[in-house]
């Protein structure tokens, strides 16, 4: 089955206690994206890739970092997580960026950092 | 950075009622997508439109792109309650790289 999986689903962490949320698609896709989403804002991109090793910032990238090692992987790390960066976090690939192309997203993950 | 403004940004309605949704912005983008998002899960393509002038059907579900591609609609008709959802525009940013999405509009369809 075609997915996007992300690993936690929920996680609640202190201030301070670096963590990584885990993305994984099978479809091949070459670009891959993370989204946060917070009441009465949408979805606000924090970082994208165009392929592997190719990675650049979206409107929100402070406080996070990501790598794209490999096509399937796109690991989301929050460094120092502070209490701002709760929210709920989507993944999401697509086969490229063009007009036509479907983004798939993950199921999120929601993290609350105390 | 290109902006996207949805409204209503909630909207309750009785079964049966028709209901349109909009997605406006300043700037001009090369398409945009229409997403729904239910309770925890992520959002899901409903479609995608290309062309100015552009009008696609989803069965009751009808999304029109403004000819000057700076905004689109979003009407159901005879809305049921499995319609309930938020529903989101999104638009590539014209670096051709970054998605924007619109705050979204929360749809309660009572029966």
């Amino acid at each position: 089955e075609a997915q996007v999986t992300q690993n936690p689903r929920y996680l609640i962490t202190v201030t301070g206690k670096k963590l990584t949320v885990t993305c994984s698609q099978n479809m091949n896709h070459e670009y891959m994206s993370w989204y946060r989403q917070d009441p009465g804002l949408g979805l606000r991109q924090i970082y994208y890739s165009m392929n592997v090793e190719v990675t650049d910032k979206g409107d929100v990238p402070e406080g996070y970092k990501v790598s794209r090692k490999e096509k399937r992987n796109f690991p989301l790390i929050l460094e120092s997580p502070s209490p701002n960066q709760t929210s709920l976090y989507f993944c999401a690939s697509s086969f490229e960026l063009a007009d036509t192309d479907t983004q798939y997203f993950g199921p999120g993950t929601r993290l609350t950092v105390l | 950075t290109q902006l996207l403004e949805q409204s209503p940004q909630f909207l309750s309605i009785q079964e049966g009622e028709n209901l349109t949704v909009y997605c406006n912005s300043s700037s001009v983008f090369s398409s945009l997508q229409w997403y729904r998002q239910e309770p925890g899960e992520g959002p899901v393509l409903l479609v995608t439109v290309v062309t100015g002038g552009e009008v696609k059907k989803l069965k009751r579900l009808t999304f029109q792109f403004g000819d000057a591609r700076k905004d689109s609609s979003l009407h159901i008709t005879a809305a049921q309650p499995g319609d309930t959802g938020l529903y989101l525009c999104a638009g590539a940013d014209t670096g051709g790289f970054k998605t924007i999405f619109g705050a979204g509009t929360r749809l309660f369809v009572k029966a």
